[in-house]
């Protein structure tokens, strides 16, 4: 089944303290993206990758990292988490772009205290 | 900067036609995406109109005039399960890759 998997789903942590949510999906995609979604706002776009090794920024990428060592992963790091970035996050790949089907993961809600 | 704007909440009854609108404001456009999102879920993606001009996908159209920076999302014989939030998104830049969100419109279909 074509799929977009995010871990861990639901995650409770405290300011300052590391963490990383893991994005994968096995539908050889080259275009992988990370957005957060706060109420009354929409989605955010905080990183992208058109293909491995190849990362830019969204709109709102200050206080996030990612990575694209293989081409099915796309994890984004939170190195010190503060409480603005308490959130609902999304990964979301595509073939090539976003004018293509972007499948989005089941989102992971973080909350940092 | 760029904006987006759409209606917050529209309403309809079953059946029925409804049209979503999106103006946009941004620099670097190159296309216009729209997305559903039940309560709860991920996005869904629903269509992308690169250039001017209808796209039709079943109950789903999408319409596109960059000259007016300005598309729509029509929906079709509505059905309660068409309850959810879309999206509108601008593509921009100089690569497929950036994507900026329009803050939703909540739909709300009765029977």
């Amino acid at each position: 089944e074509a799929q977009v998997t995010q871990n861990p789903r639901y995650l409770i942590t405290v300011t300052g303290k590391k963490l990383t949510v893991t994005c994968s999906q096995n539908m050889n995609h080259e275009y992988m993206s990370w957005y957060r979604q706060d109420p009354g706002l929409g989605l955010r776009q905080i990183y992208y990758s058109m293909n491995v090794e190849v990362t830019d920024k969204g709109d709102v990428p200050e206080g996030y990292k990612v990575s694209r060592k293989e081409k099915r992963n796309f994890p984004l790091i939170l190195e010190s988490p503060s409480p603005n970035q308490t959130s609902l996050y999304f990964c979301a790949s595509s073939g090539s772009g976003i004018g293509e089907t972007q499948y989005f993961g089941p989102g992971t809600r973080l909350l940092v205290l | 900067g760029q904006s987006l704007e759409q209606p917050s909440e529209v309403t309809a009854v079953e059946g029925a036609i409804v049209q979503i609108n999106c103006t946009y404001q941004t620099s670097g456009f190159y296309g216009l995406s729209w997305y559903q999102q039940h309560d709860g879920g991920a996005p869904t993606f629903l269509s992308y109109n690169a250039l001017d001009g209808l796209e039709e996908t079943g109950r789903f159209s999408s319409f596109l005039s960059r000259s007016d920076s300005y598309g729509y999302l029509l929906l079709q014989e509505l059905q309660m399960k068409d309850s959810a939030s879309y999206f509108c998104a601008v593509g921009r830049g100089s690569t497929l890759g950036r994507l900026y969100f329009g803050r939703g419109t909540q739909l709300t279909v009765w029977p």
